[in-house]
């Protein structure tokens, strides 16, 4: 059974540095794209990008490209989501995301979500 | 970018009633890369459709995708309660990835 687990909710202030993480189970983590969906509360989904475990090539969204860095751990199957300069607005639901072995864009497997919250 | 925009807001339906949602593009979607998810209330996102109207593994026949180009629609034939959700329609043809803004299915 693929599964996606996601650690668990952070509460942090402005200006401060944050890595969420992602491990895939079930599958052959490093042949399938992963990837990145924010959500703010009470809105709608985002594209933040994805990488591919074998090689960690990366695509990110404009919108997020510069504000934050994925990386991945292949000896643990676990893909990371990072902020070096948090930002009250980073306050969200962050999904990580599992495209089909085609590499499609569509979202075939999700974590349960990770919320962050920034203030101060 | 290609903008997406759902209509209506707001689907009030009965059980057993049919319920159309729309998702319109800003310009035309590539090779019908459209999916459609369902978002239950604390949940995470679940694929529905995806390549306009092929049903995801487990997705009950009663939803069904259709469209190309610009427009596009998700059927519910006949809705039962546990369709309560937020509906997001999402295209991955063309580079920024991008969803609606969704649809809310209220049951009557």
């Amino acid at each position: 059974e693929v599964q996606l687990v996601q650690s668990g909710a952070e509460v942090k202030k402005p200006g401060e540095s944050l890595k969420i993480s992602c491990k895939g189970s079930g599958y052959s983590f490093t042949t399938y794209w992963i990837g990145w969906v924010r959500q703010v509360p009470g809105k709608g989904l985002e594209w933040i990008g994805i990488i591919y475990p074998g090689d960690s090539d990366t695509q990110y969204s404009p919108s997020f490209q510069g504000q934050v860095t994925f990386s991945v751990d292949k000896s643990t199957s676990t893909a990371y989501l990072q902020w070096s300069n948090l930002k009250a607005s980073d306050t969200a639901m962050y999904y990580c995301a599992r495209l089909p072995f085609d590499g499609s864009g569509y979202w075939s497997y999700w974590g349960q979500g990770t919320l962050i919250t920034v203030s101060s | 970018e290609i903008v997406l925009t759902q209509s209506p807001g707001t689907l009030s339906l009965s059980p057993g009633e049919r319920g159309t949602l729309s998702c319109r593009a800003s310009q035309s979607v590539s090779s019908s890369s459209l999916a459609w998810y369902q978002q239950k209330p604390g949940q995470a996102p679940r694929l529905l459709i995806y390549g306009a109207s092929s049903r995801a593994t487990g997705i009950p026949d009663r939803f069904s995708g259709s469209g190309s180009g610009t427009d596009f629609t998700l059927t519910i034939s006949r809705l039962e309660p546990e369709d309560l959700a937020f509906y997001y329609c999402q295209q991955y043809g063309t580079s920024p990835w991008t969803f609606g803004q969704g649809t809310k299915v209220e049951i009557k």
